[in-house]
């Protein structure tokens, strides 16, 4: 079993749509939880991050965080066409290498 | 947010050569960086992390000879492909963790090898 599970999608929506991305995880360790956006052959793009149960909102951008399920999500509100991306969830552990865990991505397309 | 620049952004070279990557932290210092590959419609896979002054440190199944890290100074690693082969074609990304934690990494914008 993978550390972090994440569905590859592809995952296609109408222009204006919510989205709903999500990544569930294996180990209660895991204390820092990052969504990267990357867009074709380029990096990855730190979107948000955040360490606690709840949510966190950044614009048109919410994460949340359920660590009783281990489980994250990533809500994008009126989705534009330039949102078309794949997403990827991290997620960190403290205290082993400070390495980031990624999760496989999901690549969404924004249909105008 | 920070600004982490690699060179070159894309590279065609003959089987056996060696190419070398680099990876500079623009606005800020970085002690740590990492290196990863990534190959078409897949994740980040993690190589090795460079370590300021010291050796680096390479993933399992990640041959050190073959892909030489040096991190000279606080703002530049170098990745060095050594007698590449068509099966070390891949996308090569770098990432820093700014001064306020590894959970805010920046990616530069990666490298494309192409081996004949």
């Amino acid at each position: 079993q993978k550390e972090v599970e994440q569905d590859p999608g592809p995952l296609s929506v109408p222009e204006g749509a919510i989205v709903s991305l999500n990544c569930t995880y294996s180990n209660s360790a895991f204390q820092y939880f990052m969504w990267y956006r990357q867009y074709s052959r380029k990096g990855p793009e730190l979107l948000m991050y955040t360490y606690s149960s709840g949510n966190k909102e950044d614009g048109r951008f919410t994460a949340q965080v359920d660590k009783s399920s281990k489980y994250i999500s990533l809500f994008i509100r009126d989705s534009q066409p330039s949102d078309s991306a794949t997403y990827l969830c991290a997620m960190l552990l403290k205290g082993r290498a400070q390495k980031l865990v990624f999760g496989q991505g999901t690549r969404l397309t924004i249909n105008p | 947010g920070a600004v982490v620049s690699q060179h070159p952004s894309w590279v065609i070279c003959k089987s056996g050569t060696s190419v070398k990557i680099e990876c500079r932290s623009l606005d800020f210092q970085a002690t740590t960086m990492f290196w990863y590959r990534q190959f078409p419609k897949q994740s980040l896979m993690l190589m090795a992390t460079s370590n300021e002054g010291s050796k680096a440190t390479y993933e399992q199944g990640v041959e050190k000879d073959k892909f030489l890290i040096n991190h000279a100074s606080l703002t530049l690693s170098t990745l060095t492909v050594t007698s590449a082969h068509p099966e070390d074609s891949s996308f090569y990304i770098c990432s820093a963790p700014s001064g306020r934690g590894y959970n805010e990494q920046f990616f530069g914008p990666g490298t494309r090898l192409t081996v004949l």
